[in-house]
């Protein structure tokens, strides 16, 4: 059973460009996080999905940010026009259902590192 | 959710146990403590969580106060490999919608 996984592991832009991270959640997750984690900082909750369904966005930039989980692929972080404060690890997470459940955990992927030139 | 306060830095000597602090003086009655770690340039590792009594897994145990206002978390024979950051949570299910990471306390183990 494969992990969260996220591509890009690395991604290099130059400032005004697009960012497009992927995640493709746990086999039976329907629910997806996204945190963003500066250098020497925690991580910062940024969004929360259900497929196709955006549930909690109160971490989101209200600029330039944006993200979906559409019914089939991966969730997707999209950044536009990139600045240098963009540059960050974006880590995505996924549950089951962690409301529901104490037991429920989050499994987090490797994470994105965006480097914006 | 409730705060969580722990010491930003711990060392500990390898195969010896790491105990690590965490206050969670607010807490109230329905919310649970979750304890996850991060490894240098890894996404966040889920370790063991608990709600009033002490918990063990394969991989650490947690003793809560009876009071629940701290906890702690051990690392029976510590190893290089556990050298991370390791963040308490205090979350109720009908909390935010997602895990608060404050900063978390860095643990280095040291040969």
């Amino acid at each position: 059973n494969a992990g969260v996984m996220q591509n890009p592991r690395h991604l290099v832009r130059r400032r005004g460009q697009e960012a497009r991270l992927r995640c493709s959640p746990m086999k039976g997750h329907s629910h997806v996080y996204w945190y963003r984690q500066l250098p020497e900082e925690g991580l910062k909750f940024m969004v929360y999905l259900q497929k196709e369904n955006i549930i909690d966005e109160s971490g989101m930039p209200k600029e330039r940010f944006s993200a979906e989980f559409p019914k089939e692929g991966p969730s997707i972080l999209r950044i536009q026009q990139v600045v240098r404060g963009d540059s960050a690890a974006y880590f995505c997470a996924s549950s089951p259902n962690l409301h529901r459940d104490p037991n429920e955990k989050l499994f987090f992927g490797s994470g994105t590192q965006l480097s914006v030139l | 959710d409730a705060k969580t306060t722990q010491p930003p830095s711990m060392d500990c000597a390898e195969g010896r146990a790491a105990n690590l602090p965490c206050n969670h003086s607010t807490i109230s009655g329905n919310e649970y403590v979750y304890w996850y770690r991060q490894i240098h340039s890894q996404g966040p590792q889920y370790i063991i969580h608990g709600l009033k009594n002490n918990e063990t897994n394969e991989m650490a145990s947690l003793i809560i106060t009876e009071d629940r206002k701290s906890s702690t978390l051990i690392l029976p024979h510590a190893t290089l490999r556990d050298t991370a950051v390791y963040y308490c949570i205090v979350r109720a299910l009908t909390g935010a919608n997602n895990l608060f990471f404050g900063t978390g306390t860095r643990l280095t183990v040291i040969p």
